[in-house]
């Protein structure tokens, strides 16, 4: 697609319900990753998917959060049991390529993000 | 220490000004640094990248590195109140390639 594309925009849960929030990243894009912002705060990484390597996981904050990306595009993130400290805007990115070497193809573009609140 | 750090502000200057932010990381190993801005309920969005020691400019924007220092900075000149936005710092952490972000600094140009 054009652009990343982030489903849904705003959910609304009850505590200790799962949610899955998915990441359709620019097609032909290897390096995709989630990061969580809450209410006035920086993005707080979450993992790190590039082509078919193991993920980087380090930053989910519980056994609660996990993710998986299929066929190397599309990507889930799910969260089991919510929790009210759960509630953020989880954004999604792609690049073409991952690393850190600089390469001009490891410049991220975001999608709008989803908005999650859990009562 | 965190990888990347960033005073989260707010910082406010004049309309016209120069507003300068400011930024810190713990890998030595991190080769390439970017800033991103964001606009409040939006997401974020590139304005600089650099990977060389010195400065780089773009337009009103000049993106400084000192890679013996581990700082980086960013310089927007003649600011204006479309300014007003979160400026997120980025480097890539150790040897993974993830990308960590700074807190983000809040700025604030006034008319």
């Amino acid at each position: 697609g054009a652009g990343v594309s982030q489903s849904p925009s705003n959910k609304v849960t009850e505590k200790g319900k799962d949610v899955e929030l998915r990441c359709d990243p620019i097609s032909g894009h290897t390096a995709l990753y989630w990061y969580r912002q809450s209410l006035g705060q920086g993005l707080e990484f979450l993992i790190y998917f590039q082509g078919n390597s193991a993920p980087d996981k380090s930053g989910l904050p519980s056994d609660r959060f996990s993710a998986e990306r299929t066929g190397g595009s599309v990507s889930t993130l799910t969260i089991q049991r919510t929790q009210q400290e759960d509630s953020a805007v989880y954004l999604c990115a792609s690049s073409p390529r991952g690393g850190r070497a600089w390469s001009g193809a490891n410049v991220l573009t975001f999608g709008a993000g989803s908005r999650l609140t859990v009562l | 220490q965190k990888e990347v750090e960033q005073n989260s502000g707010p910082l406010s200057v004049p309309e016209g000004a120069i507003a300068s932010l400011n930024c810190t990381y713990s890998d030595r190993g991190s080769q390439s640094f970017f800033w991103y801005r964001q606009y409040s309920g939006k997401s974020p969005e590139l304005i600089m990248s650099i990977y060389s020691n010195g400065d780089k400019e773009d337009g009103r924007f000049t993106a400084q590195l000192n890679k013996a220092s581990q700082y980086v900075s960013l310089l927007i000149r003649d600011s204006q109140p479309s300014d007003s936005a979160t400026y997120l710092c980025a480097g890539f952490y150790n040897q993974g390639g993830k990308l960590i972000f700074g807190q983000g600094t809040e700025l604030s140009v006034k008319p």
